[in-house]
């Protein structure tokens, strides 16, 4: 496996569910990262890690609870999800965290019902 | 308040002409700039990037133009094939990359018609 692959593809979860969304790079990055895509908005960069630290946290709700165990493993814990949290969830990783240009997975697509 | 811009959210084009992309920045401590294509069901892909010390860079028929008295950039693509059909997001970030963080447009959806 190469690149950056992401788990589940798709989720559909309650409001009441606990779920996690998993992220690896085989790239031997240093800087992993998770961003939301909705419905016409930009790319929203949501938490930066950079050698299993957490050095960016976009004033993101609580409700989303981000791991990361390695370099190579990045986590995106979900629970008491609003419906409105309904997006695209792209995971990216880069060589360092200064780094501009990143490599995307294919993203997890959720469902807030 | 959105600090890199596409206006444009769909652009058609015939197969084998040129296909021009615009993004406009506001934030003037942006100084790198990058392109994305996206495939549907597939996260970004790195395109093209441009620094601000440049005002051209060339990479096969993949060109970013960067006017930054005008906080403008725009992608061409010389001649326009059927893959190239995809959203292309423009991103811009700043010197200190950490506080300035990567900064994404909303996408432009690119059409070729063959």
């Amino acid at each position: 496996e190469t690149g950056v692959t992401q788990t589940p593809r798709h989720l559909v979860m309650g409001m009441t569910n606990k779920k996690s969304l998993k992220c690896e790079q085989h790239l031997g990055h240093n800087a992993m990262y998770w961003y939301k895509q909705s419905a016409k908005k930009p790319l929203e960069l949501m938490f930066v890690y950079s050698l299993e630290e957490r050095v960016e946290n976009n004033s993101v709700p609580s409700r989303f609870s981000p791991e990361c165990p390695n370099s190579s493993h990045l986590f995106l814990h979900l629970h008491t999800l609003q419906p409105e949290d309904s997006a695209l969830y792209l995971c990216a990783s880069s060589q360092e965290w200064t780094e501009e240009t990143q490599y995307f997975g294919p993203g997890t697509r959720l469902l807030v019902l | 308040d959105q600090q890199v811009k596409q206006n444009s959210p769909s652009l058609s084009v015939q197969e084998g002409r040129i296909s021009i992309l615009n993004c406009d920045y506001t934030n003037s401590m942006f100084d790198y700039f990058l392109w994305y294509k996206k495939y549907p069901a597939e996260g970004p892909t790195f395109l093209i990037s441009i620094s601000s010390i440049k005002d051209k860079n060339e990479d096969g028929r993949f060109t970013v133009f960067l006017n930054k008295s005008a906080k403008h950039l725009s992608l061409h693509i010389v001649p326009s094939q059927p893959g190239d059909s995809a959203v292309y997001f423009c991103a811009a970030s700043g010197i200190n990359f950490g506080n300035e963080k990567l900064t994404f447009g909303t996408g432009t959806r690119l059409t070729i018609i063959p």
